[in-house]
Order: C-alpha cells, then sequence, then structure tokens
C-alpha cells in the first residue's frame, strides 16, 4: 500500500517484558515520527527522526524507551521492561522533507500500534 | 514551551448546530497551524490548515482563522451533520524547520442525528 504501515496492530504483553514496534513509512518521505495516545489523552510528541540528522529525541518519556531508523527507512521502537502505564496506542508518521516546497507540514500517519501491559 | 490547549473535550450538539471548537496555543516562534481529524480506528489526518497570521483553512464547511493576536486557531462551522463525528486536534508547527507537530488534547465531537 502507499500509506504508513504500522505492525503489529495489537499487542498484549506482561510487565516487565520488552517489546518492538515497528513502522514503514511512505516511500520517499525522509521524516518519520512517533507519537503515543493514551486513552482520553491527546498525541504525546516521542520522537522524530529527519533524514541523516540527529533524532530529536525530546519526547521519550524515559530511557526504557527509544528508537532507531535504519536506512532511511522502516523505524522500530522499543520499550523495555514494559509497565502499565505504557499501555497506549503508539502512531507513527511521514512526512516530506520541513522546508521542501510544496510542502505543507501535512504528517500522514498510520493506524498505530495498540499496546496493553498486564 | 511551545503548547496546544483545547479546553472542550467533548462536544454534543445537534445535527443541523453551528459549532466552535476552540484552540489557543503558545510559543515563542511562527508557527504553522493545524486540525487534524481522527476516525474510529484510523490514525489521524490533516483537515485545514493555515501557514501565516490572518490564513484561513477551510475544508468540507469547517474553517479556522489563524490570529496571532489572540494565539488562537478556533475551529468553526456553521451547520454540522453527522457525519462530522470524530476526534479534532489542533496543532502547531512551531517553525519552517521542523516537521515535528504539537498537539492538543483533543475534542470530541459527538453530532446527535
Amino acid at each position: 500500500g502507499a500509506g504508513v504501515s504500522q505492525s503489529p496492530s495489537n499487542k498484549v504483553t506482561e510487565k516487565g517484558k520488552d517489546v518492538e514496534l515497528r513502522c514503514d513509512p511512505i516511500s520517499g518521505h525522509t521524516a518519520l515520527y512517533w507519537y503515543r495516545q493514551s486513552l482520553g489523552q491527546g498525541l504525546e510528541f516521542l520522537i522524530y527522526f529527519q533524514g541523516n540528522s540527529a533524532p530529536d529525541k525530546s519526547g521519550l518519556p524515559s530511557d526504557r524507551f527509544s528508537a532507531e531508523r535504519t536506512g532511511g527507512s522502516v523505524s522500530t521502537l522499543t520499550i523495555q521492561r514494559t509497565q502499565q502505564e505504557d499501555s497506549a496506542v503508539y502512531l507513527c508518521a511521514s512526512s516530506e522533507r520541513p522546508g521542501n516546497l510544496p510542502n505543507t507540514g501535512e504528517l500522514f500517519f498510520g493506524e498505530g500500534s495498540r499496546l496493553t501491559v498486564l | 514551551g511551545d503548547s496546544v490547549v483545547q479546553t472542550e473535550g467533548q462536544v454534543l450538539p445537534s445535527e443541523g448546530d453551528s459549532l466552535i471548537v476552540n484552540c489557543s496555543y503558545e510559543t515563542t516562534q511562527y508557527p504553522s497551524l493545524f486540525w487534524y481529524v481522527q476516525y474510529p480506528g484510523e490514525g489521524p489526518q490533516l483537515h485545514l490548515k493555515a501557514m501565516k497570521a490572518n490564513d484561513k483553512g477551510r475544508n468540507k464547511g469547517f474553517e479556522a482563522m489563524y490570529r496571532k493576536e489572540t494565539t488562537s486557531f478556533h475551529l468553526e462551522k456553521d451547520s454540522v451533520q453527522e457525519s462530522d463525528s470524530a476526534v479534532y486536534f489542533c496543532a502547531l508547527r512551531p517553525s519552517s524547520n521542523t516537521g515535528k507537530l504539537i498537539f492538543g488534547q483533543g475534542t470530541t465531537l459527538q453530532v446527535k442525528p
């Protein structure tokens, strides 16, 4: 498909286990973002990758969270030693390079990975 | 830091009612402003945008005016329809040098038939 693809769509894990969430962005998009959506909450920024620049990790809530982007394309968000408060929908988005015309600043989101920590 | 505030968590108009969903922002930069809409089971998608002060974003009968003097970007519609029911997020992009968006908490619009 042509959109942002995320897997798994649902993940149930036990407290203390590690999880990996995958994001496959739109082909040609150089920017990739991870957001978290908790029940009744807004979209919380986690991390932003732009090309070969150092990622903006300012939104990661703790050192249990990390993300990497290999080859400028696919990204993996890893949560170590999961806690119940990590339960949320993790959304990935991609966009064209900011500043490129006719860039509108539009982010294209995937459907998300729903994480449940028991 | 940069922030976006949506004061209503949920609004429950009847079909045909007018609508205002409030959005206020705070930043020291010169942002672009956006409304995103999220339908059940889907990721958010761009609804409308305004790139500079006094621009008006429009889409499907919705409008929002970028007001720098009041740091607001309220979403309005004259007559809502049941199909407008969704979660609406206001967002700002702090500058053109970043693609990162800062989102508000979201407002659930549930239109009664």
